[in-house]
């Protein structure tokens, strides 16, 4: 009965290396979020979907595409892998309105060797 | 844009006693929501209060309380008789109200240590 959930926990990879994060949740929520959290457990907005559209898009590089093929699901891709790519990403669903509080899902931290 | 700070990137308290977090932020909004996250070594992010701007009296969770002073623009998390689970990351958050699906605004944090 998990609300949002993340496959994978874990990533580890080499540089150069594409991969790719989903993240699902069955609250039935039509507004998806990822999320960033760095080395020093900053955490900041990536992408907002709402009905599987994108809303949000911060400065992200292109490398990162997020998709969402409905609205219960919202994975993000990542291509050519940096170093600076190491974090934790997170994922986070809501509902639009009429109050927007985020569930999150338990992460996945990613590693870049 | 909206900031959070949090000023004390870590602190300790004794098992049993009151600790209290500091969150101040900057917006020219007039309607939104703060809160407090919990983030455990489990990494799951908890949410533990929120507060509407809009409403007076201070948000209360059991032993989570806050103190909200919209005019200084502050937002303190109390936690009193602190427990060893209360060990964790914890995180104040901005949200605007009814502007859509409006993302999260996190403070850097600050790391509670619980002292048995």
């Amino acid at each position: 009965d998990t609300a949002v959930s993340q496959t994978p926990k874990y990533l580890v990879t080499q540089m150069g290396n594409d991969k790719s994060i989903k993240c699902e949740q069955n609250l039935g929520h039509d507004t998806m979020y990822w999320y960033k959290q760095d080395s020093k457990k900053f955490l900041k907005i990536m992408f907002s979907y709402n009905n599987k559209e994108l809303i949000i898009n911060e400065t992200v590089p292109n490398r990162f595409s997020p998709k969402s093929p409905d609205k219960a699901h919202l994975n993000l891709h990542i291509n050519s892998l940096e170093l600076g790519d190491s974090a934790v990403y997170f994922c986070a669903s809501s509902l639009l309105e009429p109050y927007n509080e985020q569930f999150f899902g338990p992460g996945t931290r990613l590693t870049v060797l | 844009a909206q900031t959070v700070t949090q000023s004390q990137p870590e602190m300790s308290v004794q098992e049993a006693e009151t600790v209290t977090l500091s969150c101040t932020y900057d917006t020219s909004e007039s309607n939104y929501y703060l809160f407090w996250y919990k983030q455990p070594p489990s990494r799951q992010m908890i949410l533990v209060i929120r507060q509407e701007a809009y409403k007076q009296q201070n948000a209360t969770e059991n032993r989570f309380s806050v103190n909200f002073q919209k005019a200084a623009k502050s937002f303190s998390l109390k936690i009193s008789d602190s427990q060893l689970g209360d060990t964790a990351m914890y995180f104040c958050a901005f949200m605007k109200a009814h502007s859509g699906n409006t993302p999260l605004v996190f403070g850097k944090g600050t790391r509670l240590s619980v002292i048995a």
